[in-house]
């Protein structure tokens, strides 16, 4: 079946730090890649998604891409803010539904 | 454009009750989905509804079933409630099923068994 795998956390970085969060799964055929944000109290926000190999997805300063070749999708960012602490979820679906299969997530902590 | 709504916010019941929780999709969106998010277990997917058919089902016990209206509404609910359904029960709505579609999630439900 599918799975993700996430670093985990807490990842605790100062303002302007450079981010990364490595993320790898395991599926079958070519699934679609996302990258979820979840601010307390809140449900999740999509940041950003990649639906084919070597797709770059970006928003935000965040990036990642579909590498196939090593199964992975890590999250980046040049210069993180306190604003961008919050929970970050890896995720993937097969293309034929809408079940998202997620890591267990990785909790980010900025301090000024 | 309203967001997906889910209501109510907060529930509290006892172990044994049943409980109906409701999401309202993005207008126009017909693919509504449901999940579970634990401490222990993250987060996990119980059902995805298209066109008032069910079309995937997690690996969740009969307790917990779901329905879509034909408005795209959607309920979830959970009978003979345990300790262990505690959990914020979130919803998302996407224009169609397929993972090329971005899925846009409600505030969730968050239910306390005692």
């Amino acid at each position: 079946g599918n799975s993700v795998t996430q670093m985990e956390g807490p990842v605790t970085l100062s303002e302007e730090a450079f981010l990364t969060i490595n993320c790898t799964y395991t599926a079958t055929g070519y699934p679609s890649l996302f990258w979820y944000v979840q601010y307390p109290g809140e449900g999740l926000q999509l940041l950003l998604k990649a639906t084919k190999a070597d797709d770059k997805g970006s928003n935000k300063g965040f990036e990642a891409t579909y590498r196939k070749e090593t199964t992975s999708f890590h999250l980046e960012k040049g210069s993180v803010q306190v604003s961008d602490s919050a929970v970050y979820f890896c995720a993937l679906s097969n293309n034929a539904g809408n079940m998202l299969t997620f890591g267990g997530g990785t909790r980010l902590m900025v301090k000024p | 454009k309203a967001g997906v709504t889910q209501t109510p916010r907060y529930l509290i019941k006892t172990r044994g009750q049943q409980v109906t929780l409701s999401c309202s999709p993005i207008s126009g969106h017909r693919s509504v989905s449901w999940y579970q998010q634990t401490p222990g277990q993250g987060l996990q997917f119980l059902f995805e509804y298209f066109s008032e058919t069910q079309r995937n089902k997690g690996n969740f016990p009969g307790r917990f079933s779901g329905r879509q209206f034909s408005n795209s509404r959607s309920e979830m609910n959970v009978s003979t409630l345990e300790l262990g359904d505690s959990a914020l029960y979130l919803c998302a709505s996407s224009l169609e099923p397929g993972g090329v579609y971005e899925q846009y999630f409600g505030p969730g439900t968050r239910l306390t068994v005692t």
